[in-house]
C-alpha cells in the first residue's frame, strides 16, 4: 500500500536553513503536501506541490519534488525559533485518502 | 469564514464503553475525513464522507462507524473502547475533488483527544 517515510528528528540554530526530506511510494500522486503541527493543535497546510512541477517557493519555503526518487523536501530558510513544530509530509494519492507521514520533530535553538 | 470545530476536546472513558465524537466543517466543504493520531505517529486514515455517504475507508475495524448530516456535519462513533483506542482523532473538512479549485486541502480541527482507560 502507500507509504510515506521522513526522518523524525532535526535541530537547527536559529537564522540557519532547516532541509525536511520525505519519501513516498504511490507513483499516482496528483498533489505533494507540507503540513504543521504545533502543540496541542491540529494541523495546517503549509504548502503543496503539484506533481508536474520540479520546485515551488513560497517566501522562506521551498519545495523540491524529484518525481522519479520519489522525493519531497521543505527547506525552511531563516529558521526562527516559531517554525518549532512537527512537519508532516503527506501525499494525496491518486484516491480520496491524503497520506501522512509521522512528522519530523523541528527544534530549533536560539 | 467559521473554521473546523470538534468536540469534545478532551474525554476519559474505560474499556468496552462506546464514545461519539462530533465535528462541524467549514462553511462551503461538503467533504469530511477522520483520522486517527496516536502519540508520536502521524495522522493515519479512518474514513471519508461525501454528501452523507461513506466514500472510503482506512484499515480500522467496524466499530469505528460514522455519519454525515445534510448540513455537511460529521460525527465518528467507535464501540467497544480498547486501551489501544487512545489517541487525538481529527476531523478535517475540504472540497469535493470534482470542485474547479480542488486542491486536496485538508482543513482540520483541532482534535477530540481521548484516553480509554
Amino acid at each position: 500500500g502507500e507509504d510515506v517515510e521522513q526522518s523524525l528528528f532535526l535541530s537547527v540554530r536559529e537564522g540557519d536553513s532547516s532541509v525536511i526530506n520525505c519519501t513516498y511510494t504511490d507513483s499516482s500522486s496528483t498533489y505533494l503536501y507540507w503540513y504543521k503541527q504545533e502543540p496541542g493543535a491540529g494541523l495546517q497546510l503549509l504548502t503543496y506541490i503539484f506533481s508536474n512541477m520540479d520546485m515551488k517557493q513560497d517566501q522562506r519555503l521551498t519545495v523540491l519534488l524529484n518525481k522519479k526518487d520519489k522525493h519531497l523536501s521543505l527547506r525552511i530558510a531563516d529558521t526562527q525559533t516559531g517554525d518549532s513544530a512537527i512537519y508532516f509530509c503527506a501525499d494525496e494519492g491518486g484516491g480520496f485518502k491524503t497520506i501522512f507521514g509521522a512528522g519530523t520533530r523541528l527544534f530549533v535553538k536560539a | 469564514e467559521t473554521g473546523v470545530t470538534q468536540s469534545p476536546t478532551h474525554l476519559i472513558k474505560t474499556r468496552g464503553q462506546q464514545v461519539t465524537l462530533r465535528c462541524s466543517s467549514q462553511s462551503g466543504h461538503n467533504t469530511v475525513s477522520w483520522y486517527q493520531q496516536a502519540l508520536g505517529q502521524g495522522p493515519q486514515f479512518i474514513f471519508q464522507y461525501y454528501r452523507e455517504e461513506e466514500n472510503g475507508r482506512g484499515n480500522f475495524p467496524p466499530r469505528f462507524s460514522g455519519l454525515q448530516f445534510p448540513n455537511y456535519s460529521s460525527e465518528l462513533n467507535v464501540n467497544a473502547l480498547e486501551l489501544d483506542d487512545s489517541a487525538l482523532y481529527l476531523c478535517a473538512s475540504s472540497r469535493n475533488a470534482g470542485t474547479q479549485d480542488h486542491t486536496g486541502e485538508l482543513f482540520f480541527g483541532e482534535g477530540s483527544r481521548l484516553t480509554v482507560l
